[in-house]
């Protein structure tokens, strides 16, 4: 089975930019989770998708939002980036039913904001 | 609310000597808790969890016990290898807060360098 796979792996943007960020989601995996983790930091809970609706989100701001599609995989969109958006996004799936016992993260992407 | 705090690192041990990484939770309901380990360059794996108080999670020689009476989860392993050089992440997700997303709380990580 394939595990979680995020692209691009690594990109640079400007302030005030938009980006998008995206992830496939293991197979057989219906719930999609996304985490920012700043350097030297525990990764931070930004929301989690299921059957492609919003279920559930930290406390981040509204330009960052977010997509899930029929087939699981998942986008996150970042809006008028600033530099402390910088950091690693990672994203995470898991079967519903298992909660968060069986959640696979991907290897991230590495977004720095100049 | 929910929050995990970890021992700050850096780490350094020598080769086959004993490892504990201390985690201590703040929780409102009946969390799970979990050990990841995140080596560099890459994201997150899962190291071993315990899903109620007492049990004891373990995996490749490493062990935690989650402590309901200390609100502690610390991770240990008695003889440590350069290959676990890495970074430790104690997490806990509550099932019970659906609302929620069950999201994890992660600590702050602790860097773990192994010398041979």
């Amino acid at each position: 089975e394939t595990g979680v796979t995020q692209s691009p792996t690594h990109l640079i943007k400007t302030r005030g930019q938009q980006v998008t960020l995206r992830c496939s989601s293991q197979s057989g995996h219906n719930t999609v989770s996304w985490y920012q983790q700043a350097l030297g930091q525990g990764p931070q809970f930004i929301f989690q998708y299921y059957r492609e609706e919003e279920n559930g989100r930290g406390n981040f701001p509204p330009r960052f939002s977010g997509l899930q599609f029929p087939n699981y995989s998942s986008e996150l969109n970042v809006n008028a980036l600033e530099l402390d958006d910088s950091a690693l996004y990672l994203c995470a799936s898991s079967w519903a039913g298992t909660g968060n016992y069986g959640y696979t993260f991907g290897s991230g992407t590495r977004l720095t904001v100049v | 609310g929910d929050s995990v705090t970890q021992m700050e690192g850096p780490v350094t041990l020598s080769e086959e000597a004993f490892l504990t990484i201390n985690c201590t939770y703040t929780a409102t309901g009946y969390p799970s808790l979990f050990w990841y380990v995140q080596y560099p360059g890459e994201g997150l794996q899962l190291l071993l969890k315990a899903t109620k108080a007492d049990d004891k999670g373990s995996n490749k020689g490493f062990e935690a016990t989650y402590r309901k009476e200390t609100t502690s989860f610390h991770l240990e392993k008695g003889s440590v290898q350069v290959s676990d050089s890495a970074v430790y992440f104690c997490a806990l997700s509550d099932m019970e807060a659906r609302n929620t997303g069950n999201q994890f709380y992660f600590g702050t990580g602790t860097s773990l360098t192994v010398i041979p």
